[in-house]
């Protein structure tokens, strides 16, 4: 299973772009990574998921290089909706044979201010 | 709409009282698992299963049963609650594809045992 490392947390202004960081260095060949966000007294929500490269949905921007070691969330323009928890996840399908199981780690706090 | 329904929303408990958290979801995924969030933490996988009839532990399953009857519930069941199990209990569902997986959440349910 896959450790992940995030930054604690970050701060930014209304209409900045906001990358964070996701380290993962004993990701395994299978494993997808998957990133979540988390409003205060509500279940996470699924952002974006990829593989390798680059992928893109309405929200998000995801960034993964070649070795795949690492991965970066990009939030274009944020608002002050956008002040949340932000989880990085690395694994293979949910529940496999092998036991495979996606853990939560402590997330990232993002505060975007005016 | 429903995707993941959690009842109840709040609870107060007696130490060594029992209890059944419900969790029910209406997109026929075969994945079901229940996690719990405490304070400034992440998410911790309590049990989850991978179909009806079949369930497996998760990171922190002490104090709590469950079972998988049917596709669409996934009740967590608290034997004999005791204040260590308060906190926020988040159930979710998945299904798996090759593009890997998505996990749906429900809104939560915060319990307090006193």
């Amino acid at each position: 299973l896959a450790k992940t490392t995030q930054p604690i947390s970050m701060d930014s202004y209304e209409g900045q772009e906001v990358n964070i960081t996701c380290s993962h260095n004993n990701i395994a060949t299978n494993d997808y990574i998957t990133w979540y966000q988390q409003f205060p007294s509500q279940g996470p929500r699924f952002i974006i998921q990829g593989y390798k490269t680059k992928v893109t949905n309405e929200v998000a921007s995801l960034f993964i290089p070649a070795d795949r070691k690492s991965s970066t969330l990009s939030l274009p323009r944020v608002s002050l909706s956008d002040t949340a928890v932000y989880y990085c996840l690395v694994g293979a399908f949910l529940f496999t044979g092998g036991g495979n199981k996606l853990t939560f780690g402590t997330g990232t706090q993002l505060k975007v201010e005016l | 709409n429903a995707g993941v329904t959690q009842t109840p929303k709040f609870q107060v408990l007696k130490t060594g009282q029992s209890m059944t958290l419900q969790c029910a979801q209406d997109m026929n995924h075969e994945y079901m698992s229940w996690y719990r969030q405490d304070p400034g933490m992440g998410l911790r996988l309590i049990h989850y299963s991978v179909g009806a009839g079949i369930t497996d532990q998760g990171e922190v399953p002490n104090g709590y049963n469950v079972s998988r009857s049917t596709t669409e519930d996934f009740p967590l069941r608290l034997l004999s609650a005791a204040p260590s199990q308060t906190s926020v209990y988040f159930c979710a569902s998945s299904y798996s594809s090759r593009a890997g997986n998505t996990i749906y959440f429900g809104e939560g349910s915060w319990l307090t045992v006193v």
